[in-house]
C-alpha cells in the first residue's frame, strides 16, 4: 500500500517564483514526516522533519492531519533549490524505518 | 561528520553472477538499510537491520540477502544477479528513534549484463 503520494513527478518553476511540492501520507496514527533532498552528484540528505517546525534554507513543511498532507513549500525559488525531492515517513510502530515516496524533480529556471 | 562509505562507486556484473555490496558507517549507529532508487519508484526498502545479526525483510527483498557481523558493516548479496536487479543501491544508518536522521552512502550503480 502507498503509504507516501509525491503527485509530481516533474515540476518547474522560475527564479524568484514560489514553489510547493506535495507530500500526501496515508497512516492513521501520529506519524513523524521528513523531506529529504538529493542535490545533482551528492548524497541523499535530510532537509528538514515536521518535528522539528524549523525552515531550512527557506523551506518549510506544516503537517496538515485533517488534508493528511506535508507540503514543502518556498516563497521564492532559487536555482540552486533545483534537485529531487523525497517525502518520508516513519510509522510509531517501525522503530526508525523510512517510507519514501516516489519523488519529484524541481527544475528551477533562471 | 556521519560518514556511510559505499565500497563501490561503479559496478558491472553478469547475469547469474553472485554479487556483493558492502557498506561501513562509523557513528556506531544501530540500524542500517538497504535501498535500491530507481526513476519514477523512488526509494524502495530491500532489507534493513536494528542490530548485529538482526535482519528483517523491506518491500522488496526477494533476491537479495544480507549480513551484519558487525555493528558497522552491512553487506548486501545478490545471489545470483539478474538484469531486472540492474539498479542504484543506497546504504543508510541511524540512530534507534523516530526523530532520528538517515544517514546516506553516496550509492553503488549496480549494472547487471
Amino acid at each position: 500500500a502507498q503509504r507516501v503520494t509525491q503527485p509530481e513527478k516533474l515540476l518547474s518553476v522560475f527564479k524568484g517564483a514560489p514553489v510547493e511540492l506535495k507530500c500526501n501520507y496515508s497512516y492513521s496514527g501520529s506519524p513523524e514526516l521528513f523531506w529529504y533532498v538529493q542535490y545533482s552528484r551528492q548524497r541523499l540528505q535530510l532537509l528538514l522533519r515536521h518535528i522539528s517546525r524549523e525552515s531550512i534554507k527557506g523551506f518549510t513543511a506544516d503537517l496538515n492531519k485533517g488534508e493528511t498532507s506535508f507540503h514543502l513549500k518556498k516563497p521564492f525559488a532559487q536555482e540552486e533549490d533545483s534537485a529531487m525531492y523525497y517525502c518520508a515517513l516513519i510509522r510509531g510502530s517501525t522503530l526508525g524505518r523510512l517510507y519514501f515516496g516516489r519523488g519529484t524533480q524541481l527544475t528551477v529556471w533562471p | 561528520d556521519v560518514k556511510v562509505t559505499q565500497s563501490s562507486r561503479y559496478l558491472v556484473k553478469r547475469t547469474g553472477e553472485k554479487v556483493f555490496l558492502e557498506c561501513v558507517q562509523d557513528m556506531d549507529h544501530e540500524n542500517m538499510f538497504w535501498y535500491r532508487q530507481d526513476p519514477g519508484l523512488g526509494l524502495r526498502l530491500i532489507y534493513f537491520s536494528y542490530d548485529v545479526k538482526m535482519k528483517e525483510k523491506g518491500d522488496i527483498p526477494e533476491g537479495y540477502s544480507v549480513s551484519r557481523e558487525k555493528k558497522e558493516r552491512f553487506s548486501l548479496i545478490l545471489e545470483s544477479a539478474s538484469t531486472n536487479q540492474t539498479s542504484m543501491y543506497l546504504c543508510a544508518s541511524s540512530s534507534p528513534g523516530l526523530s532520528a536522521e538517515l544517514f546516506f552512502g553516496s550509492g553503488t550503480q549496480l549494472s547487471v549484463l
